[in-house]
């Protein structure tokens, strides 16, 4: 059985930009969930999709935004980027067990802002 | 607000020197503790899931155990493949929310 995939793998953008991070889920799955890791610091939950609607968000500012299509896959945007950005970014997902279920990661994109 | 401190931050071990991990947590409302271990430079590998008080799992030479403040996680015996860093989360009152904590760095030596 295939694992969460995400791309890219790496990302370097321009401070100001805006950044979009892609991830596919485990098949049969239909939550997505994204976590910021930046260095230094633990696994941050940002933001949690199921069945294509947002339903729950953490402590992060509205420029992180994200969405989720029929087929279940993801997508962050990360607008107006800033140099505290620079992070691996974390997918996960999970069957949906109306609270959130036992989530898998993948292996997570790494942004560098300069 | 859910909160888990983990320690300690790092530990050292020889080949075959069994040791604890520990992951204190504060919650409203538990509804998973979850143990992963996460290598430099990907993302968490998921090894166990605690639901009560009094559970025990066990995973070649990890055991983790749960009561109703503290997780430990046992690595029996470890090996130098066992080096990572392992990571503790709790699953509380905000759903589909994991509240980490900041992890324990361990190195196997051979």
């Amino acid at each position: 059985e295939a694992g969460v995939t995400q791309s890219p793998t790496h990302l370097i953008k321009t401070r100001g930009q805006q950044a979009t991070l892609r991830c596919s889920p485990i098949s049969g799955h239909t939550s997505v969930y994204w976590y910021q890791q930046a260095l230094g610091l633990g696994l941050q939950f940002l933001l949690w999709y199921d069945e294509g609607e947002e339903r729950n968000r953490g402590n992060f500012p509205p420029r992180f935004s994200g969405r989720q299509f029929p087929n279940y896959s993801s997508e962050l945007n990360v607008n107006a980027l800033e140099l505290e950005d620079s992070a691996l970014y974390l997918c996960a997902s999970s069957r949906n067990t109306g609270t959130g279920g036992l989530q898998y990661f993948g292996p997570g994109t790494r942004l560098t802002v300069t | 607000e859910d909160q888990v401190t983990q320690s300690p931050e790092a530990l050292r071990l020889q080949e075959g020197e069994s040791s604890s991990l520990n992951c204190s947590y504060t919650v409203s409302g538990l509804r998973g503790l979850f143990w992963y271990r996460q290598d430099p430079g990907k993302g968490p590998e998921f090894l166990f899931t605690l639901y009560s008080a009094g559970e025990e799992k066990e995973k070649e030479r990890l055991k983790a155990t749960l009561t109703k403040k503290e997780s430990f996680l046992h690595i029996t015996a470890p090996k130098p493949e066992d080096s990572a860093t392992y990571l503790c989360a709790v699953q509380g009152s905000s759903w589909g929310k994991l509240q980490f904590g900041a992890g324990t760095q361990v190195v196997v030596t051979p």
